[in-house]
């Protein structure tokens, strides 16, 4: 069975400064999708970014980036420039191919973003 | 593209009713559906499974005959949660995948149905 952890239940950051929220998982598998969702007040899943794991070319999405280790099982995301908007529960998650596209998810990183 | 609509966004309901929850993919065909069942600042929980006409696959301790999801067509699924109780009182929501002009593999959530039963 596929595990995700997130191991930082809550962060904080200055607006327009740079955080990184880290994402592990276990696998015995070699193809799989790696998602980050978004979960802001309103609590509407909102995807952040994707990322397939037979890339090795870590995905962007304007300001948000991955750091994908895949020996490492390390799938971490960077938020630049950071907003009061991206104030949100962050959410990693796991699809493996061959599991009808079920996702498996991490508990959560609550970000707060301050002014 | 890839939208996924819920009808109602909030519902209340008197202890031992029925309520019917709407899921629809709006400009996509949603070859599968998720529903989820989510508490207070917690990860989502999967209930269930549903492909376009086949019957839903229910995860371990979710009560099939309590949670009835039907998914009719390849844009609209339902849960119907009969005879609800207090406990059933929750933060659900659906997802869909399939063919979109974005990612096939990818589920798009809707925005997701406060239900309390009083």
């Amino acid at each position: 069975a596929q595990t995700v952890t997130q191991s930082q239940p809550e962060m904080s950051v200055q607006e327009a400064e740079t955080v990184t929220l880290s994402c592990t998982y276990d696998t015995s598998e070699s193809n799989y999708y790696l998602f980050w969702y978004k979960q802001p007040p309103s609590r509407q899943m909102i995807l952040v970014i994707r990322q397939e794991a037979y890339k090795q070319q870590n995905a962007t999405e304007n300001r948000f980036s991955v750091n994908f280790q895949k020996a490492a099982k390390s799938f971490s995301l960077k938020i630049s420039d950071s907003q009061l908007g991206d104030t949100a529960m962050y959410f990693c998650a796991f699809m493996w191919n061959n599991a009808g596209n079920m996702l498996t998810f991490g508990g959560g990183t609550r970000l707060m973003v301050k002014p | 593209g890839a939208v996924v609509s819920q009808h109602p966004s909030w519902v209340i309901c008197k202890s031992g009713t029925s309520v019917k929850i709407e899921c629809r993919s709006l400009d996509f065909q949603a070859t599968t559906m998720f529903w989820y069942r989510q508490f207070p600042k917690q990860s989502l929980m999967l209930m269930a499974t549903s492909n376009e006409g086949s019957k839903a696959t229910y995860e371990q301790g979710v009560e099939k005959d309590k949670f009835l999801i039907n998914h009719a067509s390849l844009t609209l699924s339902t849960l119907t949660v009969t005879s609800a109780h207090p406990e059933d009182s929750s933060f659900y929501i659906c997802s869909a995948t399939g063919r979109t002009s974005g990612n096939l593999d990818t589920q798009y959530f809707g925005p997701g149905t406060r239900l309390t039963v009083l």
